[in-house]
């Protein structure tokens, strides 16, 4: 069975922290993805990742990074998180064709 | 650029049909799906189809696709109350390096009344 698994469920963090949001998939999907899910913007994507040790910038990559070190593990890291950061954080994995994405649980974070 | 619009809102009383439409507008897209996402959680595939099928069915789903129009709808058959959730269409991007990426739609939160 299709399994992504994400770090933290909930995660409260203070302005300036530095965090990290890890993500394992064990279906040995070549493609990784990072999303945030706001209220009335839907999901935008902040990076991929269409290979070990690659990553390609999404929509909206500034203030974060990524890591991917291992093919089953894509991390996000937020170099000193601020309150506009405070989300919902979704990773997702795929294969290639016909390219469907299976997505973790979710990270809440809050940033105070 | 590419873009995948539906309705915010549908509200159905349980055993009747619903039904989630959906625009895109990348004519070159692969495939096209359907995700559900109930409160607090992460988003769950329910199906995809193939740009070159016009219909597909799994137990109380069917898909249709018009690639003509750009238009998909996700139909749930008997719709119950554990249905109630958020819907998001969402569609390949035809071309380039980036095809791994999909285009969501901002969901269709169904509303199931008993």
């Amino acid at each position: 069975d299709v399994k992504v698994t994400q770090s933290s469920r909930y995660l409260v963090k203070r302005t300036g922290e530095k965090v990290f949001l890890e993500c394992v998939q064990d279906m040995d999907h070549e493609n990784m993805f990072w999303y945030r899910q706001d209220p009335g913007l839907g999901l935008r994507l902040i990076y991929f990742s269409y290979d070990v040790k690659m990553k390609e910038k999404g929509d909206i990559p500034e203030g974060y990074s990524v890591s991917r070190e291992k093919k089953e593990r894509f991390s996000l890291i937020l170099e000193s998180a601020s309150t506009n950061q405070t989300s919902m954080y979704l990773c997702a994995s795929s294969r290639d064709s016909p390219y469907e994405q299976y997505f973790g649980p979710g990270t809440r974070l809050t940033v105070t | 650029g590419e873009d995948v619009e539906q309705s915010l809102f549908l509200s159905v009383r349980e055993g009747d049909s619903s039904v989630i439409n959906c625009t895109y507008t990348d004519s070159s897209s692969t495939y096209l799906y359907w995700y559900k996402q109930e409160p607090g959680a992460g988003l769950q595939l329910l199906t995809y189809i193939f740009s070159n099928m016009d219909m597909k069915q799994d137990q109380r789903l069917t898909v249709l696709l018009n690639k003509k129009d750009k238009h998909l709808s996700l139909r749930i058959a008997d719709t119950q109350t554990g249905d109630s959730a958020i819907y998001f269409c969402a569609e390949s991007i035809g071309d380039g390096g980036s095809q791994g990426n999909l285009i969501f739609g901002k969901g269709t939160k169904l509303s199931v009344k008993p």
